[in-house]
């Protein structure tokens, strides 16, 4: 059973396109989260749901829009994509919120033309 | 797949002594890179080491250093000197090198106590 799935796992898309990463957990967990991994390897936090409500919004562009449908979800949607948005993206969940036991989804890579 | 697995939720360690964290993982691949992450409460989270496959030698930073044993796939995480600033989750991950997949631990939660 896949506890945390994302998708698509690729993705390539031109420049000021719109597009969304699915995530989802089958958990039961509370928390969920989206990370962003760069070229080097650093991994960034940028958004946290706690029963579909924001509760982490680090810095970044207001393009980036998680949407949490329920608490099982949470879907990242970027606007107007840009060529230094290409990174690895991370889903986790935890029962709790971070720092916490956090389980990881398998990561989108996204490519930006 | 590569699974990776961290046995210890929660660890506890003296202010000045020495801790190590249990990482261990699975993978039928050769070649492949191994990391610690630290998120402390402020929730972001820093790379603290990293470990190339093929390297013999084990890895260290400042007061990190790993215990790469790769018969084993074990990739242990040691702290010397814990300061109370190093209270954080560790999450241990693993990274192939062909398909750059990357997995993760569930984590170890680590207290320094003065």
């Amino acid at each position: 059973d896949t506890a945390v799935s994302q998708t698509p796992k690729y993705l390539v898309t031109q420049m000021g396109n719109d597009k969304s990463i699915k995530c989802e957990q089958n958990l039961g967990h509370d928390t969920m989260y989206w990370y962003k991994q760069d070229s080097k390897k650093f991994l960034k936090i940028m958004f946290s749901y706690n029963n579909k409500e924001l509760i982490i919004n680090e810095t970044v562009p207001n393009r980036f829009s998680p949407k949490s449908p329920d608490k099982a979800h949470l879907n990242l949607h970027i606007n107007s994509l840009e060529l230094g948005d290409s990174a690895v993206y991370f889903c986790a969940s935890s029962q709790d919120a971070a720092p916490n036991e956090q389980f990881f989804g398998p990561g989108t890579r996204l490519t930006v033309l | 797949a590569q699974t990776v697995t961290q046995s210890q939720p929660e660890m506890s360690v003296q202010e000045a002594e020495t801790v190590t964290l249990s990482c261990t993982y699975d993978t039928s691949e050769s070649d492949y890179y191994l990391f610690w992450y630290k998120q402390p409460p402020s929730r972001q989270m820093i790379l603290v080491i990293r470990q190339e496959a093929y390297k013999q030698q084990n890895a260290t930073e400042n007061r990190f250093s790993v215990n790469f044993q790769k018969a084993a796939k074990s990739f242990s995480l040691k702290i010397s000197d814990s300061q109370l600033g190093d209270a954080a989750m560790y999450f241990c991950a693993y990274e192939g090198a062909n398909n750059n997949d990357m997995r993760f631990g569930a984590g170890t939660r680590l207290t320094v106590k003065p």
